[in-house]
């Protein structure tokens, strides 16, 4: 079954570093997102991105984060100047072509980014 | 603006014992309504989903879950856990399929030998 890969597993960094995190989507998906999940706490919607264009962002994505879909493979989310707060798990999820608007999003295994 | 409650932080159940973990959502039309498992230090798993339809929903692992709408309720069943089961369970909510996910705070479940 085709899988969303991410890449790398682990990263640490230091303040104001920074960082790019990558993802590789299922093949035919058109839709993705990346999502956060600090340690203990519940995973967060960070940002959605359709057309090549974000479609969707919250509160929590501001001027220090950017996505882009470089390739037309990876789709990368870069933090430019992290913090001791952007530690935290960071899933990439994926959604095939909506026909019946019955698609289900697919996890990444997630990042584990540690700014020290 | 939606949510998602999830009232008990931890549940402890024995071994062969039924499970329900409770979920709660405040959104204005029929949401599309998630569980996923997620075990220490590893990925979201998805359990089951509701979209439409019938409200008594099957999922993986033996696991299942009744939509209310009278109760704004997405309550998640299993009739006998297996120690394997000891999980983060998340109730989530969208309001299309390629909407933002929206997560409740999880329910830690341990499982009693």
């Amino acid at each position: 079954e085709p899988e969303v890969t991410q890449t790398p597993s682990h990263q640490v960094t230091q303040m104001g570093q920074e960082v790019i995190l990558r993802c590789v989507p299922i093949s035919n998906h058109l839709y993705f997102y990346w999502y956060r999940q600090i340690l203990g706490q519940k995973v967060e919607f960070l940002v959605s991105f359709y057309n090549n264009e974000i479609s969707e962002k919250s509160e929590i994505f501001d001027d220090q984060f950017s996505v882009e879909r470089p390739d037309g493979s990876n789709f990368t989310l870069k933090i430019r100047s992290t913090k001791l707060e952007d530690s935290a798990m960071y899933f990439c999820a994926s959604l095939p072509p909506r026909r019946e608007n019955q698609e289900t999003q697919y996890f990444g295994p997630g990042t584990r980014l540690l700014v020290l | 603006a939606q949510s998602v409650t999830q009232p008990d932080i931890h549940i402890t159940v024995s071994e062969g014992a039924s499970l329900e973990l409770r979920c709660n959502y405040s959104y204005g039309a029929t949401p599309y309504l998630f569980w996923y498992v997620q075990s220490p230090g590893q990925g979201l798993q998805l359990l089951l989903k509701y979209f439409s339809g019938d409200t008594l929903v099957q999922g993986i692992k033996g696991f299942e879950a009744e939509f209310k709408r009278s109760q704004s309720s997405f309550n998640l069943r299993k009739p006998s856990v297996h120690w394997s089961d000891a999980a983060e369970y998340f109730c989530a909510v969208g309001y299309s399929s390629a909407s933002k996910i929206i997560f409740g705070s999880g329910t830690r479940l341990s499982i009693r030998p």
